[in-house]
């Protein structure tokens, strides 16, 4: 598993955009990137994935550096309903094979504010 | 995306007493499907994974006798807690993957459970 680090909380004004950094310095070439959030007693909600490109949906863009040792998550107008638990993921191959194991680390609390 | 439900979303049982959760996934078939539980302030865990028509796979850790997970179809899986006592209450999470959304998994909304 690709062991990665997030900031434990941070805050953002509604409105801005919000820049959630990830570190996955040990992560392995054929593993993905995945955001997912958790608001609370929630069950997670995936936000994208990526690999080595940069990444952009509807919710949010993800900026994997070059050489993919980190990477950034992007809300490009914070709401208050956007106050989650962020978790960046690097996805496991399980041994089936016909899906993965997603790890889930202790993730980011974002908390936007009015 | 894809949708999974939780039955019940929360339940209140007495120490001793079996309780079953229920997932579904809705609009897709998830070949398989993933049990997870929460305790308060921290975060997931992976209990067991199930592929429709197999054993499950438990994580270091978790009592298969006790968790029992049954995938009989592409569209249900259930978590049974046997013998339920109070170090068993949690917020147990469920979701399911695989076929078209191979890259991907959607999460249930998870289930309150309570052992008194």
């Amino acid at each position: 598993d690709a062991k990665t680090t997030q900031p434990t909380s941070m805050d953002c004004a509604e409105g801005r955009a919000a820049n959630l950094p990830c570190n996955h310095s040990t992560i392995s070439g054929n593993e993905y990137v995945y955001w997912y959030r958790q608001i609370h007693s929630q069950g997670p909600q995936y936000i994208i994935h990526g690999l080595k490109n940069n990444e952009t949906n509807e919710m949010a863009s993800l900026i994997i550096t070059e050489d993919r040792k980190s990477s950034t998550l992007i809300l490009p107008h914070a709401t208050l309903r956007d106050t989650a638990v962020y978790y960046c993921i690097g996805r496991t191959p399980d041994s089936g094979g016909s899906n993965y194991k997603l790890t889930f680390g202790k993730g980011t609390l974002l908390t936007v504010n009015p | 995306g894809a949708v999974v439900s939780q039955h019940p979303s929360w339940v209140i049982c007495k120490s001793g007493t079996s309780v079953k959760i229920e997932c579904r996934s809705l609009d897709f078939q998830a070949t398989t499907m993933f049990w997870y539980r929460q305790f308060p302030k921290q975060s997931l865990m992976l209990m067991a994974t199930s592929n429709e028509g197999s054993k499950a796979t438990y994580e270091q850790g978790v009592e298969k006798d006790k968790f029992l997970i049954n995938h009989a179809s592409l569209t249900l899986s259930t978590l049974t807690v046997t013998s339920a006592h109070p170090e068993d209450s949690s917020f147990y999470i469920c979701s399911g993957g695989g076929g078209q959304h191979y890259n991907e998994q959607f999460f249930g909304p998870g289930t309150r459970l309570t052992v008194l």
